[in-house]
């Protein structure tokens, strides 16, 4: 089975900042990774799949990054409606895993 | 517009069994997977199975290989979830979600969740 490995777990930043959030996978995935947004009472969020190709609708401020064991997304200046959990997800091979997760807190 | 809409709140006893199901809408039911995740109270998400509702193909996590059964209805563009022998560490939100298309196995949009509860 694939682990990936979310850090920080917990990023405390502004409004208007720039946020990394780093996922790193026990072997090479390829580009097979996706990132979901979820807030609290909600069902997650697709933002990015393939590791850099935003999803239908998703701002222009959510990037991501990396190829084989690491990964980035990149939210270029937070809103106030990002702080949330923020999770990877990989599909390259059986069974599909999620990383723990890394939540972005207002500082 | 594309929808998936779950059944309701569950409580269930030890050992019983539970099943969730997954109405679709707004877009053609075999032309995307569906997968089911779930999530414990206050923990991340956990990958249960996948279904391709052309052909049925299924994936099962697992830990939880023998336990659930992932079905479809394609008459009423329905999936659903079956999980045994429930015990406490069951307790969590159920999600199912669709596919990107066929296998994709990127995720969106999903339901809304369906609480299952296993308290003796």
């Amino acid at each position: 089975e694939i682990v990936l490995t979310q850090s920080p777990a917990t990023l405390s930043l502004s409004p208007g900042e720039r946020a990394t959030l780093s996922c790193r996978a026990s072997q090479s995935i390829s580009n097979f990774l996706a990132w979901y947004q979820q807030k609290p009472g909600q069902a997650p969020r697709l933002l990015i799949y393939d590791a850099s190709n935003r999803a239908t609708g998703i701002p222009a401020r959510f990037s991501g990054s990396g190829s084989g064991t690491d990964f980035t997304l990149t939210i270029s200046s937070l809103e106030p409606e990002d702080f949330a959990v923020y999770y990877c997800q990989q599909r390259n091979d059986w069974p599909l895993t999620f990383g723990g997760g890394t939540k972005v807190e207002i500082k | 517009q594309v929808q998936l809409v779950q059944s309701g709140a569950e409580v269930k006893k030890p050992g019983a069994s539970v099943k969730v199901s997954c109405k679709t809408s707004g877009y053609t039911f075999t032309s995307f997977g569906i997968t089911w995740v779930r999530q414990a109270p206050g923990q991340g998400l956990e990958w249960m199975a996948w279904i391709s509702t052309y052909n049925g193909n299924t994936n099962y996590a697992q830990k939880l290989q023998g336990r659930v059964t992932v079905t479809t209805d394609t008459s009423t563009s329905t999936a659903y979830m079956e999980l045994r022998s429930l015990r406490s560490d069951d307790t969590a939100v159920y999600y199912c979600a669709r596919d990107l298309g066929v296998t994709w196995r990127w995720f969106d949009p999903w339901g809304q969740g369906t609480l299952v509860t296993v308290s003796s």
